[in-house]
């Protein structure tokens, strides 16, 4: 079992819905973070996060600590949220503290 | 601008010559890394570095070096590519290690034949 697992794999939306992609991970963390890759492959980071929620124009992104699980919400979809949402985590122990683990991603495709 | 850049962006290659990826941020991060892309897999990394002279190994290191003799350069190093190494290669860097947002270079596309 991967240490951090993202649902759903895959997903498709409709222009103006309201769309949530799950993360949950097995271990303990420092810091969450999401991020966006687009066709193309470039990767930027939308969000770090240890506790609570952070918003971001129409992305927010929320965490769990005693559940191991975060969310990233986007409301009114766009076509050009159309990305591969990639969830990662840093662990809080030993040499873990100086590393990514990363989710396999979320593909996102909204359409118009 | 503040940025990661990678180069080449894309290559070609045949088995066993050695290359070199170069990776080079002008944010004066302390921390920077290394990884790749493989469909299905997500990103692993490779090599990371803390601070100049310091690296270590990541998930996946077999047939990767790398150095780090100054803050803003860390280049990647196969010393005799192999098919299984055809991959999406990302370079980043943070500020420091624990806890802050990651920048990420526009990817490095290699293929070994």
């Amino acid at each position: 079992k991967n240490e951090v697992e993202q649902s759903p794999q895959n997903l498709t939306a409709q222009e103006g819905e309201f769309i949530t992609i799950n993360c949950s991970y097995s271990v303990g963390i420092s810091a969450l973070h999401w991020l966006q890759q687009h066709p193309g492959g470039g990767i930027v980071s939308l969000f770090m996060l240890s506790s609570g929620k952070k918003k971001h124009g129409r992305l927010i992104a929320t965490i769990n600590i005693q559940e191991k699980h975060s969310s990233l919400h986007i409301t009114a979809s766009h076509p050009r949220d159309s990305a591969v949402y990639i969830c990662a985590v840093r662990g809080n122990y030993g040499g873990a503290t100086n590393k990514l683990i990363f989710g396999t991603g979320t593909l996102l495709a909204v359409q118009p | 601008e503040a940025q990661v850049t990678q180069n080449p962006r894309y290559l070609i290659t045949v088995t066993g010559k050695k290359l070199t990826v170069t990776c080079s941020q002008n944010m004066n991060h302390e921390y920077m890394s290394w990884y790749r892309q493989d469909p299905g897999l997500g990103l692993r990394q490779i090599y990371y570095s803390m601070n100049v002279e310091v690296t270590d190994k990541g998930d996946v290191p077999e047939g990767y070096k790398v150095s780090r003799k100054e803050k803003r350069n860390f280049p990647l190093i196969l010393e005799s590519p192999s098919p299984n190494q055809t991959s999406l290669y990302f370079c980043a860097s943070s500020l420091w290690a624990g806890g802050h947002e990651q920048y990420f270079g526009p990817g490095t596309r290699l293929t070994v034949t």
